[in-house]
């Protein structure tokens, strides 16, 4: 799988837009990129993830570079409940593959 | 999203006793689930791939012999601390992939502590 980059922490005022960037630079032509979360002492919750185009739920929206080395999740109205460690993780798209995780980045919401 | 459940939330242990930990997949099939462990301020290290009916393989650096990983339907796999000492308490999750894209859901995890 390829590597990503995250800044180790962000800050963000409640009720702003959090704005998480990934650099993914050897990512492949068949990988996916992943989003996931993980609040403290829970197991990690899937966010989002996309191929090339932009994807958009119901938590947030991925923006994808043209060259796909790299993206940003956004949040757009952040909530205190949005503190938490956030991964950006590629992978190929297959049960059989599972996803690797760095260190991701450590965002904390404010008042 | 897919649910993913793990039993026990917390358990506590002695030193030398083994303990099962529960994995399911409450409303898909996994063919193929997996496991990670997690150190207080770490991130998620996988220890093995759960497949269904096969044998697990396993990352380097972890035990097989320690670590016990049996998938025997395709919504539950269990994984088996045997003689368990302080140095294996940590956080225990899995997970297991479903959907488009094989998105990977995560269960709740599993807090081991070993007296």
């Amino acid at each position: 799988d390829a590597k990503t980059t995250q800044p180790p922490s962000m800050d963000c005022a409640e009720g702003r837009a959090a704005n998480l960037p990934c650099n993914h630079s050897t990512i492949s032509g068949n990988e996916y990129v992943y989003w996931y979360r993980q609040i403290h002492s829970q197991g990690p919750q899937y966010i989002i993830h996309g191929l090339k185009n932009n994807e958009t739920n119901e938590m947030a929206s991925l923006i994808i570079t043209e060259d796909r080395k790299s993206s940003t999740l956004i949040l757009p109205h952040a909530t205190l409940r949005d503190t938490a460690v956030y991964y950006c993780i590629v992978r190929l798209s297959n049960s059989g593959y599972a996803l690797n995780f760095g260190k991701g980045t450590s965002l904390l919401v404010t008042p | 999203g897919a649910v993913v459940s793990q039993h026990p939330s917390r358990v506590i242990c002695k030193s030398g006793t083994s303990v099962k930990i529960e994995c399911r997949s409450l409303d898909f099939q996994a063919t193929t689930m997996f496991w990670y462990r997690q150190f207080p301020k770490k991130s998620l290290m996988l220890m093995a791939t759960s497949n269904e009916g096969s044998k697990a393989t396993y990352e380097q650096g972890v035990e097989k012999d320690k670590f016990l990983i049996n998938h025997a339907s395709l919504t539950l796999s269990t994984l088996t601390v045997t003689s368990a000492h302080p140095e294996d308490s940590s956080f225990y999750i899995c997970s297991a992939g479903w959907g488009s894209g094989n998105t990977i859901y995560f269960g709740e995890g599993s807090w081991l502590t070993v007296v």
